[in-house]
């Protein structure tokens, strides 16, 4: 069955660096866009990126371009978020979440979802 | 960007009582809508996708209909397992965007 493991949360200072890897399992890893969407305590949905089934296509939430890399590898089935300079605002749990197509059709459906991570950005 | 706004943000009901849900898109959206459950501590699950087509698994008690601006969520007859929060979210333009989310809870 489809998979979505996410990992390397944890607390950071302000100004730090984490990366976030996703594992992927269970379907064509090669067949899906890839995103990532963040939640902050007790809050709202907020998109924050999404890469293509190829990678060749990403885009970001304003809120994050420039801070935030989001790529995929194709032969390890990942997907990672390298978030830099990271904000107390940033402060959310982290899911990653395949798409039902590729990511080149302009339709963007999030149909499975991870459990999630927490990133706490706090000195 | 495009705002969505859902209405009501939050609503108590009682089992088997038929609920809507709205989502109102700040510019035309044609029909480019998801709709997903998400229940406490856990991730969120995809019901309806391009407005009103429902995902495979989902019960057929949910439906989805709109075009342009205004859409709705139905539940027809609600059951004790469809407590959660209901979030919209749009594609016809980037930043993909969400509504505030409807916490629905049973009276």
């Amino acid at each position: 069955q489809v998979q979505l493991v996410e990992s390397g949360g944890g607390m950071v200072r302000p100004g730090g660096s984490l990366t976030l890897p996703c594992a992927a399992s269970g379907f064509t890893f090669t067949m899906h866009a890839f995103h990532w969407v963040r939640q902050a305590p007790g809050k709202g949905l907020e998109w924050v990126a999404v890469v293509s089934y190829e990678g060749g296509n990403k885009y970001y939430a304003d809120s994050v371009k420039g801070r935030f890399t989001i790529s995929r590898d194709n032969f390890k089935n990942t997907v990672s978020l390298q978030m830099n300079s990271l904000r107390p605002e940033d402060t959310a749990v982290y899911f990653c979440a395949r798409d039902k197509l590729r990511g080149i059709t302009g339709e963007f459906t999030l149909d499975y979802w991870g459990q999630g991570t927490l990133v706490t950005v706090s000195s | 960007d495009i705002q969505m706004t859902q209405s009501p943000s939050s609503l108590s009901a009682s089992i088997g009582d038929r609920i809507t849900i709205t989502c109102q898109a700040s510019q035309d959206i044609t029909r480019y809508l998801n709709w997903y459950q998400q229940k406490p501590g856990k991730a969120p699950h995809l019901l309806m996708y391009e407005a009103s087509n429902l995902e495979t698994g989902v019960p057929s008690r949910f439906s989805g209909s709109g075009t342009g601006t205004d859409f709705t969520l139905t539940i027809s007859t609600l059951q004790p397992e469809d407590i959660g929060t209901y979030y919209c979210q749009q594609y016809e333009n980037f930043p993909l965007t969400f509504g505030g989310g409807t916490k629905v809870e049973i009276k």
